[in-house]
């Protein structure tokens, strides 16, 4: 079975400042990692993935994450946060052959001026 | 690709009452799947389809829960008697077959509240 633990429920930064959502994984088997953010009013949408190959992953907004797998970890960071990065954020996991995703409880970042 | 629709967007029904829900996904994708999200939680697999066939049912689906997808492209699901504890969003995602497979795309939700 597979599990995701989101460790933080809300984050609340300032902006420009840097950022880390943290996330950890139980699996007896190779995993897809993926990190999905659910802007508020909006469906879920994937933010970034790590699949296989170099363990840091990097989304079009600066947003990047690092699979590690000694430590069952796939944080997400940014250096400097924007206004509208504030949503929802969640890990999820999934066997290495796709599938049903597994997500953690959430992290709601919320940037503030 | 027009990505992935649910109808209806909100559903509010009375308890004992039974509600359909539809999700078109995004053509060509052959894989649909069902989660359910409640207010402050993760989303929860519910099923999935490859093609017509349903390969997996999480032990979340009750018996009033059942799904279909009869040509393999929109799916339905229902549920049967609602209960209050039915109240959620639930979510349908779509995706391709093979080394594309990974990522799953996701519509809008259909919020039912049960009263």
């Amino acid at each position: 079975a597979q599990s995701v633990t989101q460790l933080d429920s809300q984050v609340p930064v300032f902006e420009e400042a840097p950022v880390e959502l943290r996330c950890n994984y139980s699996s007896s088997v190779s995993v897809y990692l993926f990190w999905y953010v659910q802007y508020p009013n909006q469906g879920l949408q994937l933010l970034l993935k790590y699949l296989s190959g170099s363990t840091l992953v990097e989304s079009i907004n600066g947003f990047e994450a690092e699979f590690n797998k000694s430590q069952t970890s796939f944080h997400l960071r940014k250096p400097s946060v924007h206004i509208s990065d504030t949503a929802e954020y969640f890990c999820a996991v999934s066997g290495n052959q796709g599938g049903k995703l597994i997500f953690g409880q959430g992290t709601e970042l919320s940037v503030k001026p | 690709d027009t990505g992935v629709s649910q109808d209806p967007r909100h559903k509010i029904t009375k308890r004992g009452q039974n509600v359909t829900f539809r999700c078109d996904p995004i053509s060509e994708h052959n894989r649909l799947y069902w989660y359910r999200q409640t207010l402050g939680q993760g989303p929860e697999f519910l099923t999935y389809f490859q093609n017509e066939a349903q390969l997996e049912k999480s032990r979340l689906l009750s018996d009033r829960f059942s799904a279909e997808r009869p040509k393999g492209s929109f799916s339905t699901l229902e549920i049967q008697r609602t209960e209050q504890g039915d109240s959620a969003m639930y979510l349908c995602a779509s995706s391709p077959q093979g080394s594309r497979a990974d990522t799953q795309y996701f519509g809008p939700g259909t919020r039912l509240t049960v009263l």
